[in-house]
């Protein structure tokens, strides 16, 4: 089983829709989570972290479910810019040489007018 | 002026010849890392360095080296390119000192064709 798992989608959706986006990681010990953003041939950036208590930013609202190690991405009222590549991230560790990120493969969102 | 920085930002070499990745960063972050991402692959990591003395092999580490010139500077190597080290390449940092919520600020990536 790979350790982040992410459906490649893409997913078309119109302008105004909600979509969610799932992720599921294998290591239990996983620390923090993370959603980044990639637009096509650009860097990676964060999008938001990912609490235990769920959080919202916005339009977009992530959620973490430790005891199924699975995390989700909602994303409301869609915009053509919200068109991306998403990453789901896991820290299998915290600090030393354990405080790397897993990056999923990414789920592709196309936002159509 | 942009945090991280990659030069060059695209390159097309042969087979067999030696090339250097550059990344500079003025966020004064101790850790930095070297990614290459390749289609339908996700980015994997190459190595990593916690701080000036520190260097570590990551997930894909062969037929590749790094350089820690300083805080500020981490370089990747290949020191005899082959066609399947075409891929696109990211440097990233991050601060310990923002606990568990570390995050990776990534450079724009340089893009390796080898031929």
């Amino acid at each position: 089983r790979k350790e982040v798992e992410q459906d490649p989608g893409p997913f078309n959706v119109p302008e105004g829709a909600t979509v969610a986006f799932n992720c599921t990681y294998s290591n239990s010990a996983s620390q923090s989570f993370f959603w980044y953003r990639q637009d096509c041939r650009k860097e990676p950036k964060l999008l938001m972290s990912v609490y235990s208590s769920g959080n919202e930013d916005g339009r977009f609202t992530a959620q973490l479910n430790r005891a199924s190690q699975y995390i989700s991405l909602l994303i409301r009222d869609s915009k053509l810019s919200d068109s991306a590549t998403y990453l789901c991230v896991v820290n299998i560790g915290y600090g030393g040489s354990q405080g790397n990120l897993i990056f999923g493969k990414g789920t592709k969102l196309s936002v159509k007018p | 002026d942009a945090d991280v920085t990659q030069t060059p930002r695209n390159r097309i070499t042969k087979t067999g010849k030696r090339i250097m990745l550059e990344c500079s960063q003025t966020k004064g972050h101790d850790r930095m890392y070297w990614y290459r991402q390749d289609p339908g692959l996700g980015l994997r990591l190459i190595y990593y360095s916690f701080d000036v003395k520190d260097i570590n092999k990551g997930e894909i580490s062969d037929g590749y080296s790094v350089s820690r010139q300083a805080q500020a500077k981490f370089s990747l190597s290949l020191e005899s390119a082959i066609p399947n080290q075409t891929a696109l390449y990211f440097c990233a940092t991050s601060d310990p000192g923002t606990g568990q919520q570390e995050t990776q600020y990534f450079g724009p990536g340089t893009r390796l064709l080898v031929l």
